[in-house]
């Protein structure tokens, strides 16, 4: 198996422009979720879902961010626009029927 | 979920054990204790976890006392690839929601 896998691994932006984040999470896994990571605030869960379904978004920041999942397959994280302060390493994860988490390797996003 | 507390950084000589601490004096009785460490640069990995026996696989042991007020991750034959940051999460069982992430513990391997 491939794992979890996110696209792109590194993006650069200028403030203002849209970023899409993508995932791919682990086949016959039924819930993914998305996380961000920045030094100052640690490891941060930002939406789940379950069956495709999203179940919590309490920890999106704002507006601003909006997430997606049309099937169990695919995921994406978008920003529009994007802010210097969303710089971070976002990370994709998978699970089965509640188990451990499985992490992807992340995308590190800097907006200039 | 049981808020934890773990000392923010442990030094271990190559080759020997590693134990790693955890404390959560408010854990639920439906809650388990779930350890993940991060290598640099890599996401979360998933390590072990338990309710209120002891727990061993390929990759740690978890030692949870008699109240479950606290336990013990132990990593019997530290190499330099255990260097990383470690999490001790408390949740429910069976949970489908997220996890989430305290400061953890930095485990540097000395060689």
């Amino acid at each position: 198996d491939a794992g979890v896998i996110q696209s792109p691994r590194h993006e650069v932006t200028e403030m203002g422009q849209e970023v899409t984040l993508r995932c791919k999470p682990i086949s016959g896994h039924n819930s993914l979720f998305w996380y961000r990571q920045t030094m100052m605030r640690g490891l941060e869960l930002l939406i789940y879902f379950n069956n495709n379904v999203p179940i919590d978004d309490s920890g999106m920041p704002e507006d601003r961010f909006s997430a997606k999942m049309p099937n169990a397959s695919f995921s994406t994280l978008k920003i529009q626009p994007s802010e210097p302060r969303d710089s971070a390493v976002y990370f994709c994860a998978s699970s089965f029927a509640r188990d451990r988490q499985f992490f992807g390797p992340g995308t590190r996003l800097t907006v200039l | 979920d049981a808020k934890t507390t773990q000392p923010p950084s442990m030094d271990c000589a190559e080759g020997r054990a590693a134990n790693l601490p955890c404390n959560h004096s408010t854990i639920s009785g439906n809650e388990y204790v779930y350890w993940y460490r991060q290598i640099h640069s890599q996401g979360p990995q998933y390590i072990i976890h338990g309710l209120k026996n002891n727990e061993t696989n390929e990759m740690a042991s978890l030692i949870i006392t008699e109240d479950r007020k606290s336990s013990t991750l132990i990593l019997p034959h530290a190499t330099l690839r255990d260097t990383a940051v470690y999490y001790c999460i408390v949740r429910v069982g069976g949970g489908a929601d997220g996890l989430t992430f305290g400061k953890g513990t930095h485990l540097i391997i000395q060689p």
